[in-house]
């Protein structure tokens, strides 16, 4: 089965940090971009970062950079978000998705994601 | 960053209804404009990209439209099914911003 399944979120204080996994099955990751979207209770989705199909490039939102990382291990088919320095701003539910192709260019767009996994930060 | 806004943030309207929402980009982004579907407590669903592409197994009742600054999204005889809030997303450029969305209720 063609799915992704988040991990790793829970209740954290401000100023720590979090390591969140997206486990890929059913196709092969090394040929997708993937990103993280992240969605505040009540609020809107807000995209945070992206990987090309190699983890050569990456980007990140504004609001998540030099505290958030994103990298990818293919040979272990997962995605992972590191996130340090955590506010409280930072509460959402985090998914994981999966890119039309290989990078993150002009006209992608996102059609598989996972369920999410809430990531509370505590003041 | 390129600002996506939505129109309106909520509809209220009924079966049968045919329903449009309208997403304007700060600056143009060509036809990379993708439309998603969200219901309350689940993952966003992919309804339609390149701002007029249906995904595979969306029901032909969605449609999208425009190119440059302002794209619609249609939704021809609203189901049951159809209540949900709806996004729009820019893949022109990183950061790949969404919509604020549009919350569409049963009247």
């Amino acid at each position: 089965e063609v799915q992704l399944v988040e991990s790793g979120g829970g209740l954290v204080q401000s100023g720590g940090s979090l390591r969140l996994s997206c486990a890929a099955s059913g196709f092969t990751l090394s040929s997708y971009a993937m990103s993280w979207v992240r969605q505040a209770p009540g609020k809107g989705l807000e995209w945070v970062s992206v990987i090309s199909g190699s983890g050569a490039s990456t980007y990140s939102a504004d609001s998540v950079k030099g505290r958030f990382i994103v990298s990818r291990d293919n040979t272990k088919n997962t995605l992972y978000l590191q996130m340090n320095s955590l506010r409280a701003e930072d509460t959402a539910v985090y998914y994981c998705a999966k890119g039309s192709t290989f990078y993150y260019g002009s006209g992608s767009y996102y059609s598989l994601w996972g369920r999410g996994t809430l990531v509370t930060v505590s003041s | 960053d390129i600002q996506m806004t939505q129109s309106p943030s909520s509809l209220s309207a009924s079966v049968g209804d045919r329903v449009t929402i309208t997403c304007r980009a700060s600056q143009s982004i060509n036809n990379y404009l993708n439309w998603y579907q969200q219901k309350p407590g689940k993952a966003p669903k992919l309804l339609i990209y390149a701002a007029s592409s249906l995904q595979s197994g969306v029901p032909s009742r969605f449609s999208g439209s425009g190119s440059g600054t302002d794209f619609t999204l249609t939704i021809s005889s609203l189901q049951p099914e159809d209540f949900a809030t709806y996004y729009c997303q820019q893949s022109y450029s990183t950061p790949q911003t969404f919509g604020q969305g549009t919350n569409l209720e049963i009247k």
